[in-house]
């Protein structure tokens, strides 16, 4: 079982939809990120967060310690929301841990 | 400010070659990341830096990978000689470093696209 679990794999919605992300982890984490990478493109820094909720546009981030669990909201979906966005962990120990990405497509 | 920037954006080369990826990290940035990246799969740490001391090189195929970071501030990978497994694509990152475990934002270069023939 990975340390960091993302659901759904795949997600294709219609543009406007409401999506949501889920990431589950299983070690102790002093930060947790959220991050995108677009088809042959870099990785960007979307929130990094370690307790409550962040918002920045139409996207929303939060996260339950307790649960060890953190969603990404992205509201008013748009294609170019197209990519694939996958969640890190700071472990305790020092080290990131990757979730394997969430490949959203947006249907205009 | 710039961007983590790393080169060359793309190689391509015949196995049994050698090559190398520089990075320059966001300035200040004590934390430099060299990760690998297959297709449709996460990245995959190959060495962290904290300033010039690599900190974490376990997953560093150490026969034909090398790194460096002599001034603590870019850096190079090295791989001599290249396999065919070794296509993929080669991302660095740099992060403040908060300490306690805390990495800080990432912050991640354009990635340099490697195609071993």
């Amino acid at each position: 079982k990975n340390e960091v679990e993302q659901s759904p794999q795949n997600l294709t919605a219609q543009e406007g939809e409401f999506i949501t992300i889920n990431c589950s982890y299983s070690v102790g984490i002093s930060a947790l990120h959220w991050l995108q990478q677009h088809p042959g493109g870099g990785i960007v820094s979307l929130f990094m967060l370690s307790s409550g909720k962040k918002k920045h546009g139409r996207l929303i981030a939060t996260i339950n310690i307790q649960e060890k669990h953190s969603s990404l909201h992205i509201t008013a979906s748009h294609p170019r929301d197209s990519a694939v966005y996958i969640c890190a962990v700071d472990s305790r120990d020092d080290k990131i841990i990757f979730g394997k990405g969430t490949r959203l497509h947006i249907l205009p | 400010e710039a961007g983590v920037v790393q080169s060359p954006r793309y190689k391509i080369i015949e196995k049994k070659q050698p090559v190398a990826f520089w990075c320059n990290p966001i300035s200040g940035h004590n934390t430099l990341y060299w990760y690998l990246q297959n297709l449709g799969q996460g990245p995959e740490l190959l060495i962290r830096y904290e300033n010039e001391e690599a900190v974490d090189d376990s997953q560093l195929p150490k026969d034909r990978f090398s790194a460096e970071r002599l001034k603590g501030v870019d850096s190079t990978l090295k791989i001599q000689p290249a396999e065919l497994g070794d296509s993929a694509v080669y991302l660095c990152a740099s992060s403040l470093g908060l300490g306690r475990g805390n990495t800080g934002e990432l912050f991640f270069g354009e990635g340099s696209r490697l195609t071993v023939l």
